[in-house]
């Protein structure tokens, strides 16, 4: 089975700072990969997925990441940190239908 | 883009006593639909698979009499917890796939916390 390793439990950066939040995949086929934000007490909003088409994936609120398969990585990345970044991030794999998510990062924007 | 609702949101209940927590898809159809478990500070882990028409499909360690699945519908799965004890306390999210093949994307909803008292 597929599985994603998120390294990194927690990550914290300055307001207008470099986010880069790890992601490391396992697969034996040509992955689908998401990234998912979590907002305290709510459910999980797309950020941005792959499936094989340009390695470079573009995702909403200035978020993307880059599939590279040397390094079987996932990392999500925004140039300029807001304070509503805050927030849990989730890397995940589709395994066949299913998704099977990272750990999880925490991630603190500070001002 | 795709919204998926859960309600109740919030449902605080006494031990003993079951609780149904609905997951509806309002802008497309879903054959299928997820429930997940989340307990604090940790990942999503996967209860089972709601398949419209059919009999739910459990992960290893779920309690399909426990936790009871209908899916009627192309836009509703319900998840019904059974004779709820404390340790049932946890927030539930549900998802719903929207599409197939390469454009398959699972849309979440809001998530229900239940607190069983």
């Amino acid at each position: 089975a597929q599985s994603v390793t998120q390294l990194g439990s927690h990550v914290s950066v300055s307001e207008g700072a470099l986010v880069l939040l790890r992601c490391n995949y396992s697969s034996s086929v040509p992955p689908y990969l998401f990234w998912y934000v979590q907002y305290p007490n709510q459910g999980l909003q797309l950020l941005l997925k792959y499936t094989s088409a340009a390695t470079l994936v573009k995702g909403i609120n200035g978020f993307e990441a880059e599939f590279k398969k040397s390094e079987t990585s996932f990392h999500l990345t925004k140039p300029s940190a807001h304070m509503s970044d805050a927030a849990e991030y989730f890397c995940a794999v589709r395994n066949e239908r299913q998704l099977t998510f990272g750990s999880g990062t925490q991630l603190t924007v500070l001002p | 883009g795709a919204v998926v609702s859960q309600h109740p949101s919030r449902v605080i209940c006494k031990s003993g006593t079951s609780v149904k927590i609905e997951c509806r898809s309002l802008d497309f159809q879903a054959t299928t639909m997820f429930w997940y478990r989340q307990f604090p500070k940790q990942s999503l882990m996967l209860m089972a698979t709601s398949n419209e028409g059919s009999k739910a499909t459990y992960e290893q360690g779920v309690e399909k009499d426990k936790f009871l699945i209908n899916h009627a519908s192309l836009t509703l799965s319900t998840l019904t917890v059974t004779s709820a004890h404390p340790e049932d306390s946890s927030f539930y999210i549900c998802s719903a796939i929207r599409g197939g093949g390469i454009i398959e994307t699972q849309y979440f909803g809001p998530g229900t916390r239940l607190l069983v008292l």
